[in-house]
């Protein structure tokens, strides 16, 4: 089935610690995205990318990088610099522009800081 | 940023019975307007898009509804069913920037 995949589901930091959360799409989409989603918040864009070898800051992008090195592979890493990064992250993807607006999501990655 | 919002952020229906969800938004220069559905724990589910210069599109018991004069937004259900238990939530869009509302969360009765 075509989709996107985002691992791990849920994911424990210490403080301090860098870490990457995956994700992988085999809709052959051009574009990804990484958002953001806090109680009561609408989804706060933090990074992405259109094509391959290129992204573009989001919102929120401090304290976060991305790499696109491959059209199905979008990976976040929640550096130390973020302050809060007690989250649900979610990945989605879109095709062109302007055939529609859907824009399809993976499943959440649960990012707790202890 | 866009602003998009939601006029309630809670809803609670009889099985059975139609739900309306609405929203309002911003920019007159969107290209969609969308609609979608999340469960708890779980992203965020497609439900329907409408293109900007269309005024009402339909689904399985789904309707989309778009007012440009007033910039008004609204997911009408039908014959609502607990499986519909879930927050809602309005996006627009143009090109790869999407903006999104809060959401509503729509509880049905049994």
């Amino acid at each position: 089935d075509g989709g996107i995949t985002q691992s791990p589901k849920y994911l424990f930091r210490k403080e301090g610690q860098n870490v990457t959360l995956s994700c992988e799409q085999n809709l052959n989409h051009d574009a990804m995205y990484w958002y953001r989603q806090d109680p009561g918040q609408g989804l706060r864009l933090i990074y992405y990318s259109q094509i391959v070898n290129d992204f573009q800051k989001g919102d929120i992008a401090e304290g976060y990088s991305v790499s696109r090195e491959k059209k199905e592979s979008f990976p976040l890493t929640v550096t130390s610099a973020q302050k809060n990064p007690t989250a649900f992250y979610l990945c989605a993807s879109s095709m062109a522009t302007g055939i529609t607006g859907e824009l399809f999501f993976g499943e959440g990655s649960r990012l707790t800081v202890l | 940023g866009e602003s998009v919002g939601l006029h309630l952020p809670t809803l609670s229906v009889q099985e059975g019975d139609n739900s309306i969800i609405n929203c309002a938004y911003s920019n007159s220069a969107s290209d969609y307007f969308i609609w979608y559905k999340q469960e708890s724990g779980k992203g965020p589910q497609f439900i329907i898009d409408i293109r900007s210069n269309m005024d009402k599109r339909q689904g399985q018991r789904v309707t989309v509804l778009l007012n440009k004069t007033v910039k008004h937004l609204s997911l009408q259900i039908a014959a609502t069913q607990p499986g519909d238990s879930a927050v809602y939530f309005c996006a627009e869009s143009k090109g790869y920037q999407f903006y999104f509302g809060t959401g509503t969360s729509l509880t049905v009765i049994p």
